[in-house]
């Protein structure tokens, strides 16, 4: 089974609209992380966004947060007010045995396209 | 800091060839660690390591030798490369106990013919 699970491949979203970038993990541990990254059309991996499995807030960081819904297992990543450089593939992964564990998991990614 | 360094850029091969792609970092992170990334695929780990001295495999580790001699270098040896390895190679390095998310380099286009 698929760790982690991007349903979107592809996504539009207007300038300065609000877009939800969907994702859900299959762990049957009880202490994981969940992470959000960017990948621009340049190339390199831009850490977005952390979320420890026993934090009871739903982590922000400036535009970006994490919508965490431990129950259903997802971790939707919502960009507020997006801008043209928002534009990018965006990886969902997650490390489980978030103290000890070494081996991080990829979704497939989904391609956010902003426009004008 | 320059973070995490990766060495060439591109690189094409041909089939059967070997050669070593270099990583290093600064920031001084036991834990470092290889991906490559295929279209559709997302990233998949090759290998790993949480130390000087010691290395562990990830989910697709045939074909690729690492070592970890100093904690500062990690780099991934292809022993003899096949077309199967064209990909862009990641490495990524994070500091175990104090550090949460990985930081990865600007990664290695390799095309093997």
């Amino acid at each position: 089974a698929q760790k982690i699970t991007q349903t979107q491949p592809g996504m539009f979203v207007q300038e300065k609209e609000a877009v939800t970038l969907d994702c859900t993990y299959d762990t049957s541990d009880q202490s994981y992380g969940l992470f959000w990254y960017k990948q621009p059309s340049s190339g390199e991996m831009i850490f977005l966004i952390y979320q420890g499995s026993y934090d009871e807030q739903n982590a922000t960081e400036g535009r970006y947060s994490l919508n965490f819904q431990k129950a259903r297992k997802s971790a939707n990543l919502v960009i507020s007010a997006s801008q043209l450089g928002d534009s990018a593939m965006y990886f969902c992964a997650m490390r489980e045995r978030a103290d000890t564990g070494n081996q991080f998991y990829f979704g497939t990614g989904t391609s956010l396209t902003v426009i004008p | 800091n320059a973070g995490v360094t990766q060495t060439p850029k591109f690189q094409v091969l041909k089939t059967g060839q070997s050669m070593t792609l270099q990583c290093a970092q600064d920031m001084n992170h036991e834990y470092m660690s290889w991906y490559r990334q295929d279209p559709g695929m997302g990233l998949r780990l090759i290998h790993y390591s949480v130390g000087a001295g010691i290395t562990d495999q990830g989910e697709v580790p045939n074909g690729y030798n690492v070592s970890r001699s100093t904690t500062e270098d990690f780099p991934l040896r292809l022993l003899s490369a096949a077309p199967s390895q064209t990909s862009v190679y990641f490495c990524a390095s994070r500091a175990v106990w104090t550090g949460e998310t990985q930081y990865f380099g600007p990664g290695t286009r390799l095309l093997v013919l």
